[in-house]
């Protein structure tokens, strides 16, 4: 089975543009969280979507947001960008909305610059 | 706040020696605990996890680790370690009934020396 999937896997922007990121579950998983990793430090959750509701969100700014779609895919939304932005964006998907092993995709890579 | 602390930023042992990476969190509810491990240029991967039941819990590549309640530690051992053992190790807390919020350590690079 296909592990879980993001792209792009890396991205350059500038300050002040917008980035949408993707992810595609472990088939059969309804739940996808986004987490930043900043280079150094341990991941930071961002959000979870579980059948396509929003189900935590962590101390992030309104410039970012997320969705899932009906095939359980997920994006990640993030406007205005700021230097501060540059990370390793990973997805994690799990079966259920919680009390679950959550499995980690590759990440993107967003430098901005 | 929720906080997990990992006790060491970077070990180095050489191989054969014994690991124990410490991990502790500040949460007084239930929870469940994992470590995942992150090889160089790899995705994060899950060690071993607990959720309920038998405190000393197993895991993939020769690892265990210890849940101790009293001590709000889940600290990660392995008897003898091997170069391929090289990697970042996280440990991870769950608060239970509060979604897939995973809060995560800093991290602990471990160097295994040949």
């Amino acid at each position: 089975d296909a592990g879980v999937t993001q792209s792009p896997t890396h991205l350059i922007k500038t300050r002040g543009q917008h980035v949408t990121l993707r992810c595609s579950p472990i088939s059969g998983h309804k739940s996808v969280s986004w987490y930043q990793q900043v280079l150094g430090q341990g991941p930071q959750f961002i959000f979870q979507y579980y059948e396509k509701e929003e189900r935590g969100r962590g101390n992030f700014p309104d410039r970012f947001s997320a969705r899932q779609f009906p095939n359980y895919s997920s994006e990640l939304n993030v406007n205005a960008l700021l230097l501060g932005d540059s990370a390793l964006y990973l997805c994690a998907s799990s079966l259920a909305w919680e009390g679950e092993t959550q499995y980690f995709g590759p990440g993107t890579r967003l430098l901005v610059l | 706040a929720q906080s997990v602390s990992q006790h060491n930023h970077h070990v180095i042992l050489s191989e054969a020696a014994s690991l124990e990476l410490g991990c502790n969190y500040s949460y007084g509810g239930t929870v469940n605990l994992f470590w995942y491990v992150q090889y160089p240029g790899q995705h994060l991967q899950l060690l071993l996890k607990y959720f309920s039941g038998d405190p000393l819990v197993k895991g993939i590549k020769g690892f265990e680790a210890e849940f101790i309640k009293s001590k709000f530690s889940f600290n990660l051992r392995k008897p003898s370690v091997q170069w391929s053992d090289t990697a970042e190790y996280f440990c991870a807390v769950m608060r239970v009934n509060y979604g897939q919020n995973f809060v995560f350590g800093p991290g602990t690079r471990l160097s295994v020396l040949p």
